[in-house]
């Protein structure tokens, strides 16, 4: 099947820092990609919409300016949690529907986040 | 999107079978249904997915009725490794995101 890779896998860094997360299609191009982020013990909350060549569409209660998505290329999608704070600590999961009418969506492995 | 309704929990054992029912009333007609299934600290992986009537594939099976306001995920004789949480989603191919629900967890014990 298709894969969906992310990197890092996990970071830990200091209050008021960013980071920068990759989510990349490895055998696949994807015109959509979407973020996740998922608090222990819960379901995954879609956070994005990530489409190549455009803006990112967030879900109400989503601050744009904090979490910054930029989608560059048919396999590259990056999200920065900028500014970060203690309460942004969580899993981030990105996904990736295949370009050209798949009906399936991949999921990466997933990116742990801890904020000092 | 529809909402899908899923247990919380279901218990089982070791080389039983597990039918984990999902309700989506207000499923639309251009809507599948994906099943996932996700262990801690990873991203959900693909299970199945169908249309309507039934679906086998080498893991699992998927049957969905008629009026296709249900599904039900069937997993043949599950293993101590298949302990995790399973999502029912329903969405169609426009490229729109997966809303997940509460999903179901499942604990199978020796």
């Amino acid at each position: 099947g298709a894969v969906v890779s992310q990197h890092p896998s996990r970071v830990i860094c200091k209050s008021g820092t960013s980071v920068k997360i990759e989510c990349r299609s490895l055998d696949f191009q994807a015109t959509t990609m979407f973020w996740y982020r998922q608090f222990p013990k819960q379901s995954l909350m879609l956070m994005a919409t990530s489409n190549e060549g455009s803006k990112a569409t967030y879900e109400q209660g989503v601050e744009k300016d904090k979490f910054l998505i930029n989608h560059a290329s048919l396999t590259l999608s990056t999200l920065t949690v900028t500014s970060a704070h203690p309460e942004d600590s969580s899993f981030y999961i990105c996904s990736a529907r295949p370009s050209g009418g798949w009906n399936e969506q991949f999921f990466g492995p997933g990116t742990r986040l801890t904020v000092l | 999107l529809a909402k899908t309704t899923q247990p919380i929990s279901m218990d089982s054992y070791e080389g039983q079978e597990v039918n984990i029912t999902c309700s989506h009333n207000n499923i639309a007609t251009n809507d599948y249904i994906t099943w996932y299934q996700q262990f801690p600290s990873q991203g959900p992986r693909f299970i199945i997915q169908g249309y309507k009537t039934k679906v086998t594939n080498e893991v699992a099976s998927l049957f969905i009725p008629a009026d296709r306001k249900s599904s039900t995920l069937s997993l043949p004789r599950v293993s101590l490794s298949d302990t995790a949480v399973y999502y029912c989603l329903v969405g169609d191919q426009a490229g729109t995101a997966l809303i997940f629900g509460k999903g179901t967890t499942l604990s199978v014990s020796s």
